[in-house]
């Protein structure tokens, strides 16, 4: 169990391109969340899937944002035509199925957008 | 919607004393899960203890508790003997258990501050 892993840690882009981060859960854990946290704020709930199925997403996530889980393995999270708006860190959960699961997180990819 | 307030933006404890963090939250529903999280300066959130909303009883983790009022909706983390690495953002989070919506709400966090 090498814990949730997200790649890259830092990621610094011109505005209007895109940028794709990647997340690998824990591999038994089913469910995976993305989050977004600016300075000074607690996580916001972006999407979150359960094996390859996308269950919720934020009403708050514009259609630039997408997020797959292809295989229910790993996931990736495309921001497309970047804005200043978006910089911030992106955080990755998994958890298992079941009542008694705790999130467990990455250490996040720091995204800015100059 | 469920919602989570942490009405302390900082808090500051003397090493060896006891804190107390304070969290509410609203929701109609009656079973849920709650939970506090740590996260240092490093980043990494990790859980700290974890509230299920049918116990009565409160959680204890070690230097950890909480005291967990449900009618009032409150639901506080108490840390005991306080150390140095205590320092950090903590989280309050509740978990709802309705079938399809398994997202965690988090509060906006109080930044503790441990006093040598």
């Amino acid at each position: 169990d090498t814990g949730v892993s997200q790649d890259p840690r830092h990621k610094i882009t011109k505005r209007g391109q895109n940028v794709t981060f990647r997340c690998d859960p824990i591999s038994e854990h089913n469910r995976l969340y993305w989050y977004r946290q600016t300075l000074g704020q607690g996580p916001e709930f972006l999407t979150y899937f359960q094996n390859e199925a996308q269950l919720e997403k934020s009403r708050l996530l514009s259609d630039r944002f997408s997020a797959e889980r292809p295989k229910g393995s790993f996931s990736t999270l495309e921001i497309q035509r970047t804005e200043q708006g978006d910089s911030a860190m992106y955080l990755c959960a998994s958890s298992r199925t079941g009542g008694h699961t705790e999130a467990f997180f990455g250490q996040g990819t720091r995204l800015t957008v100059v | 919607a469920q919602t989570v307030t942490q009405s302390q933006p900082e808090m500051s404890v003397q090493e060896a004393e006891t804190v107390t963090l304070s969290c509410t939250y609203d929701t109609s529903e009656s079973d849920y899960y709650l939970f506090w999280y740590k996260q240092p300066p490093s980043r990494q959130m990790i859980l700290v203890i974890r509230q299920e909303a049918y116990k009565q009883q409160n959680a204890t983790e070690n230097r950890f508790s909480v005291n967990f009022q449900k009618a009032a909706k409150s639901f506080s983390l108490k840390i005991s003997d306080s150390q140095l690495g205590d320092a950090a953002m903590y989280f309050c989070a509740y978990r709802s258990t309705t079938s399809g919506t398994y997202k965690y709400i988090f509060g906006t966090g109080t930044r503790l501050k441990v006093l040598a």
